[in-house]
């Protein structure tokens, strides 16, 4: 098993690009979440998903869409790149909400 | 909105010894789960150990022991017989039902051999 598969590993943007992260989970799991990660700040929730067509805004969603057409995938989109959103993205699974998230290896992503 | 509070941003160990994370959080809920979780330079998310809060047991994985205490909304982590590898930033979370984890801030563990 792959587990959670996160692309790209790093990413370089332009102010006002768009980009898609894209992460994929192999274990056939029902909850799925985006968070990022910022110096001091811990991990914070942009957005998850509780099966496919369901998603949800978390704490930081501004700035970011998603969409959850199939179990398997879930993309995060970047619609114009700011300066702010320079972080690392972690995605992650878990086939339960009482359960522990299997995470992605993070993508590292810098908005010039 | 559940907040998870770790007081202490950075601890230091010396290694064969024991140190205690501290974790608090607010919640109204009474059906939870509480994580702890390793993040080495690696960046990696890894689960260290987890606990339900129906459970009045704390959880234990080898090494690694919890304090649970519900009504005051404490869960600390106990890392007994440090070892170099245990060096990382360590998060606790919290996740209710239907939704995602609330992390706190973390706490940096160095060991000292």
């Amino acid at each position: 098993n792959a587990g959670v598969t996160q692309t790209p590993k790093f990413q370089v943007l332009k102010t006002g690009q768009s980009m898609t992260l894209q992460c994929a989970q192999d274990m056939n799991h029902e909850y799925m979440s985006w968070y990022r990660q910022d110096p001091g700040m811990g991990l914070r929730l942009i957005h998850y998903s509780v099966g496919a067509g369901i998603t949800d805004q978390g704490e930081v969603p501004n700035g970011y869409n998603v969409s959850r057409s199939t179990t398997e995938d879930f993309p995060l989109r970047l619609l114009s790149a700011a300066p702010s959103q320079t972080s690392v993205y972690f995605c992650a699974s878990s086939f339960y909400s009482n359960q522990p998230q299997h995470f992605g290896d993070g993508t590292r992503l810098s908005i010039l | 909105a559940q907040t998870v509070t770790q007081s202490q941003p950075e601890m230091s160990v010396q290694e064969a010894e024991t140190v205690t994370l501290s974790c608090t959080y607010d919640t109204s809920e009474s059906d939870y789960y509480l994580f702890w979780y390793k993040q080495p330079p690696s960046r990696q998310m890894i689960l260290v150990i987890r606990q339900e809060a129906y459970k009045q047991q704390n959880a234990t994985e080898n090494r690694f022991s919890v304090n649970f205490q519900k009504a005051a909304k404490s869960f600390s982590l106990k890392i007994s017989d440090s070892q170099l590898g245990d060096a990382a930033m360590y998060f606790c979370a919290y996740r209710s039902a239907g939704y995602a984890l609330n992390f706190g801030k973390g706490t940096s563990l160095l060991v000292t051999p």
